[in-house]
């Protein structure tokens, strides 16, 4: 099972945003509604962003947010901040047989 | 809301095997699935599989398995993974993370995560 495709690096100036895409094929993130996002600071574990595709926790703020076409998924990040420096990892569920399967990871950098 | 503290760092040499724990604070453990990820230095997450906390029943990727058991103890709220017969590719921080299957369904995502517990693999 491959790992979802994400880009290496994205940056923005502060207030900006930028776009993450991850992506998967038909038997992943086409087929479910169950990609999740995660952010992880350095020497950190990592924090739910974004779970079904859209949905935000209680405490992340909203200038994230998540959409999916096909087999697509992608995180937004609307007005930058310095804090939101960081890596981003989506997930997506992908059947019983292999359950679940990681982006290989964005670094974004706030310039 | 639950918080979960892992075991400390290990220093393991080939061949050899670890147990890595992962302890529940806070919120009822027997509503969660507890899944293990590992980072490799400087690379992207491995989800390894999980553990039903409250029926023990398990579920491994394929590479985990035959290597890999994950175990719980619901009286102590904590869970466990073992790997065996380590090699230097094993060197990573493993995470423990719970998924919500207190409802009908299993959320399918990963809420709350350990600290993470570094396995270093080397003679």
């Amino acid at each position: 099972q491959s790992a979802l495709t994400q880009p290496p690096s994205a940056s923005g100036s502060p207030g900006q945003s930028i776009t993450i895409s991850c992506t998967g094929t038909s038997s992943d993130v086409g087929a479910y509604n169950y990609v999740s996002w995660y952010q992880q600071h350095p020497g950190k574990a990592p924090k739910l962003m974004i779970y079904g595709v859209t949905q935000r926790p209680s405490g992340v703020p909203d200038r994230f947010s998540g959409s999916k076409s096909g087999n697509t998924a992608s995180l937004t990040v609307s007005g930058l901040q310095a804090e939101d420096e960081a890596d981003y990892f989506c997930s997506s569920y992908a059947g019983s047989d292999n359950p679940y399967v990681f982006g290989t990871g964005t670094k974004v950098t706030v310039l | 809301q639950v918080q979960l503290v892992q075991s400390g760092a290990e220093l393991k040499q080939p061949g050899a095997s670890v147990k890595v724990s992962c302890k529940a604070f806070g919120d009822t453990f027997i509503g969660y699935n507890i899944h293990w990820m590992r980072q490799a230095p400087g690379q992207g997450l491995e989800w390894m599989g999980c553990v039903n906390a409250k029926s023990g029943g398990t579920k491994y990727a394929q590479k985990s398995q035959g290597w890999v058991t994950m175990t719980r103890d619901t009286s102590i709220k904590t869970a466990y993974m073992e790997l065996t017969r380590l090699t230097s590719d094993d060197t990573a921080v493993y995470y423990c993370a719970t998924e919500d299957c207190s409802g009908r369904r299993c959320q399918k995502d990963f809420d709350y995560w350990g600290q993470g517990t570094l396995v270093i693999v080397s003679s």
